[in-house]
């Protein structure tokens, strides 16, 4: 089973609401990874975490804040967004953050700032 | 930098006109090289990891190979649920952490 399970499917949210997005894995990967896609674009990293400490941070802007309560979860919190953020959200995880290794990616979540 | 291109952007075949899409890249110390499919609003599915040139990977209809500058995924046969957009992304020494830099994609279309 290389299932990434995220919810919500969808979200439409204004610029001043606070959301959340959320990952579950139960594979026992210990590295989970946000992602952000915009349309015909690749996916662009924006945080990683290994062993559910924060290991990169892709310069990413603060209105996006990450959580990894636990091994198996890992949220996103959105705060006070730019209709310019509105894209596919991808949660991603591997086995490690060792070199090499694939990562699996949930079906993602599309954000609509407006 | 790392840097992946993919080639070509776009792809139209009949439903079993075989052919080749292909990813160029630039890494210092390759660790990996992925490919993934994506379809229309959902995540990349994984499909294959090469690690060294010479490597070759079959599922299905695909199969992928791995030079020391470029990957070729080979689609024998296609049929019209092979269409979706192909990924390809590599992992450098340089980047630490399992960070992937993604080529931009080749969009496959096969009709029956």
């Amino acid at each position: 089973d290389t299932e990434v399970t995220q919810t919500p499917k969808h979200l439409v949210m204004g610029m001043t609401n606070k959301k959340s997005l959320k990952c579950e894995q139960h594979m026992g990967h210990r590295a989970m990874y946000w992602y952000k896609q915009k349309a015909k674009k690749p996916p662009e990293l924006m945080f990683v975490y290994s062993y559910e400490k924060l290991s990169i941070n892709e310069s990413v802007p603060s209105r996006f804040s990450p959580e990894c309560p636990n091994s198996s979860l890992l949220n996103l919190h959105l705060h006070a967004l730019q209709p310019e953020d509105s894209a596919l959200y991808l949660c991603a995880s591997s086995i490690r953050t060792g070199l090499g290794t694939e990562a699996f990616f949930g079906q993602g979540t599309r954000l609509t700032v407006v | 930098e790392d840097q992946v291109t993919q080639s070509p952007e776009a792809l139209r075949l009949q439903e079993g006109e075989s052919s080749s899409l292909n990813c160029s890249y630039t890494v210092s110390g390759l660790r990996g090289l992925f490919w993934y499919r994506q379809d229309p609003g959902k995540g990349p599915e994984f499909l294959f990891t090469l690690y060294s040139a010479g490597e070759e990977k079959e599922k299905e209809r695909l199969k992928a190979t791995l030079t020391k500058k470029e990957s070729f995924l080979h689609i024998t046969a296609p049929k019209p649920e092979d269409s979706a957009t192909y990924l390809c992304a590599v992992q450098g020494m340089n980047t630490g952490f399992q960070k992937l830099v993604f080529g931009t994609g080749t969009r496959l279309l096969v009709s029956p």
